[in-house]
């Protein structure tokens, strides 16, 4: 099936700093979704990048999907505390069933 | 609006033991799935339902089983618990035929050890 990895799998970061997480497939992608979990807890759903080229942006956070749409990224600017966790790429799949193929996410801590 | 509702939070098993991990969601979705994640591999699907009646494997479905006789409900059962399924169990579902982009809503996870 469908692989999706995702660099790099730690990055620390002094607070204000900016962090961007890479997503990249061999194949091409349907659509992306990105994820964030907090130490402890569950996913939380972020976003959905459909179109090549897309860029949305979420106040710091700015996603991107790549032309070829065989890589997405996800760039904090000026990151805070409560940036840290694990952000998660997923590839939705091409069917209606949308089944979530996910990166091996990027684990963030932020010191303050 | 409760989202999607895992119970137990936490449970210890004796190798062998059955059990059966609890999922419910009110949101009326039609796509349910359980996940397990491990450290350093992610998420991986396990089994998912894309109404009441129609279950299937996902990617690591071996010593699981599934149902789905209503909406709301999506039971996952360990048939004989062994240590390598000691793992953090997430259910989440979609709704599956909305005009809006949306995600997956994810229970608040289920840490099941197997000694």
């Amino acid at each position: 099936g469908q692989q999706v990895m995702q660099i790099p799998q730690y990055q620390h970061v002094q607070e204000g700093e900016d962090f961007t997480t890479y997503c990249n497939s061999s194949t091409t992608l349907s659509n992306i979704q990105w994820y964030k979990q907090r130490p402890g807890g569950h996913p939380v759903f972020l976003i959905q990048l459909v179109k090549s080229g897309e860029v949305k942006k979420q106040k710091r956070l700015t996603f991107q999907f790549g032309e070829a749409k065989k890589n997405s990224s996800l760039h904090i600017t000026a990151t805070q505390t409560t940036d840290v966790g694990t952000y998660f790429c997923a590839d939705a799949g091409g069917t209606s069933y949308g089944k979530l193929t996910f990166g091996q996410g990027t684990i963030l801590t932020v010191h303050p | 609006n409760a989202g999607v509702t895992q119970t137990p939070k936490f449970q210890v098993l004796k190798t062998g033991q059955s059990m059966t991990l609890q999922c419910a969601q009110d949101m009326n979705h039609e796509y349910m799935s359980w996940y397990r994640q491990d450290p350093g591999m992610g998420l991986r699907l396990i089994h998912y339902s894309v109404g009441a009646g129609i279950t299937d494997q996902g990617e690591v479905p071996n010593g699981y089983n599934v149902s789905r006789s209503t909406t709301e409900d999506f039971p996952l059962r360990l048939l004989s618990a062994a240590p390598s399924q000691t793992s953090v169990y997430f259910c989440a579902s979609r709704e599956l035929f909305g005009t809006d982009p949306n995600g997956y809503t994810f229970g608040s996870g289920t840490r099941l050890t197997v000694v």
